[in-house]
This record gives C-alpha cells, structure tokens and sequence, in this order.
C-alpha cells in the first residue's frame, strides 16, 4: 500500500541554521515525490518534484531508493521559509499524474 | 487568471443534511481532483475528474459523489452529512496532456458539520 510518512508534526530553527524535513515513503512502482509548501493564509502550492531535479528557494530533495526517502534541505533557513511542508507521492494513471498521497505535514518555524 | 477557484468559502451544516461544493480550475486545465483535510492532517484524496467521468476514487463512501461540466468545473456531492464530514475540501486542477502535470491547488472550502 503506499504511504507516506512525515515523522516530525513541528520543526524549529534559527535564522542561518540548515534545515532538513524528513520524508519516508512506501511505494511497490517507481514514485513521482513532490513536495508542497503552504504558507500562513495561501494555498497549497508546489515546491519541487523530484523528476526535476532542481533548486527552488534554496530547497534541494533527493530521491533515495535504496532508503524511500525524500527529504527536503536547505543549508540557510531563512525566517520566510516559516510554514506548512507536507511531501507527497504521486500514481500515475497511465501516463499521467493521477492521485497524490499526502504526508501529514511538518510545521516548520525559522526564529530570528 | 485566478488560478483555482472554489465556493463557498466557508459552510455550515447539520447532521443529516446535503451539501454542494463547487470548483472551477485553472484556465486551461481540464482534470479536476478533490481532497478531504481534516484537522491536522495532510489531504486525502477523494476523487477525480477527466471528460466528465469520475476514473479514479479513493477510501471514500458513496455519500460522495461528483460532477464534472463540459466546461471543466466540477461539483463535490456529500449526502447525510456525518459530523466526521468536517474538514477542508480541496480541489485541485491540472492539464492532462502536460507532460508536468502539476496539480494546482484551491483555497479550500471549510465545511463543518454541527
């Protein structure tokens, strides 16, 4: 059955310091990961998916097989990256992206 | 482009009674998803729509049904509201011949049920 797992509820940092969101996830095909960000009154929107490969804010998530794992890093929090991260693992319905499982989130809070 | 769109906002109901929540999706997306968030948890999907049919349905009783329009936007149905029902629906839109296939999310409409 898939699953994904977000084993910390609330993560705090200080300014500066680096920060690492956990993700663990069960899977029996090839997983298409994501994570999600949402900031305090907006909506849910992407960060990064792991297909891309890419950088976005300062965020990097590497996929880990051997492990299933994905989590998200970045080596300088900064007080704007306070907010709601939830990691989520995507079906494919044939080709495309079909259902998304969610993580139950880890509230992140960077102090100044 | 207003991105995802969903109404209302906020919504009270009672034990028993039926409810209608609408969405309508990103312009040129044609896919439309719907998620359940409780309290503290992460979404959990529901189902979805492509070409006016549901293809794909999660752990969710038949109280749940859906709608999808010739022109994208899609209706949640939740009959005999159980006061489990409160939560945050979501609806979420995407194109499906993209070969990124980003869902784009709504701002949710708060359902609680008294």
């Amino acid at each position: 059955a898939q699953r994904v797992t977000q084993p910390e509820k609330l993560l705090s940092v200080f300014k500066g310091a680096p920060v690492e969101l956990k993700c663990n996830y069960s899977y029996s095909g090839s997983p298409e990961l994501f994570w999600y960000v949402q900031y305090s009154r907006q909506r849910l929107q992407l960060l990064l998916r792991h297909i891309s490969r890419e950088s976005i804010k300062g965020f990097t998530a590497d996929l880990n097989k051997g492990e299933t794992s994905f989590h998200l890093k970045k080596p300088f929090a900064q007080e704007e990256d306070s907010a709601m991260y939830y990691c989520a693992l995507g079906k494919l319905w044939g080709s495309t992206l079909g259902r998304l499982y969610f993580g139950r989130g880890t509230q992140l809070t960077v102090w100044p | 482009d207003a991105g995802v769109t969903q109404s209302p906002t906020h919504l009270i109901k009672t034990r028993g009674q039926q409810v209608t929540l609408r969405c309508s999706p990103k312009s040129g997306h044609d896919t439309v998803s719907w998620y359940q968030q409780a309290l503290g948890q992460g979404p959990q999907f529901i189902f979805q729509y492509y070409e006016e049919e549901e293809r794909q349905r999660g752990n969710f009783p038949d109280r749940f049904s859906g709608h999808q329009f010739p022109n994208y936007s899609s209706e949640l149905n939740v009959n005999a509201l159980l006061l489990g029902d409160s939560a945050l629906y979501l609806c979420a839109s995407s194109f499906e011949s993209s070969s990124y296939n980003e869902q784009f999310f709504g701002p949710g409409t708060r359902l609680t049920v008294l």
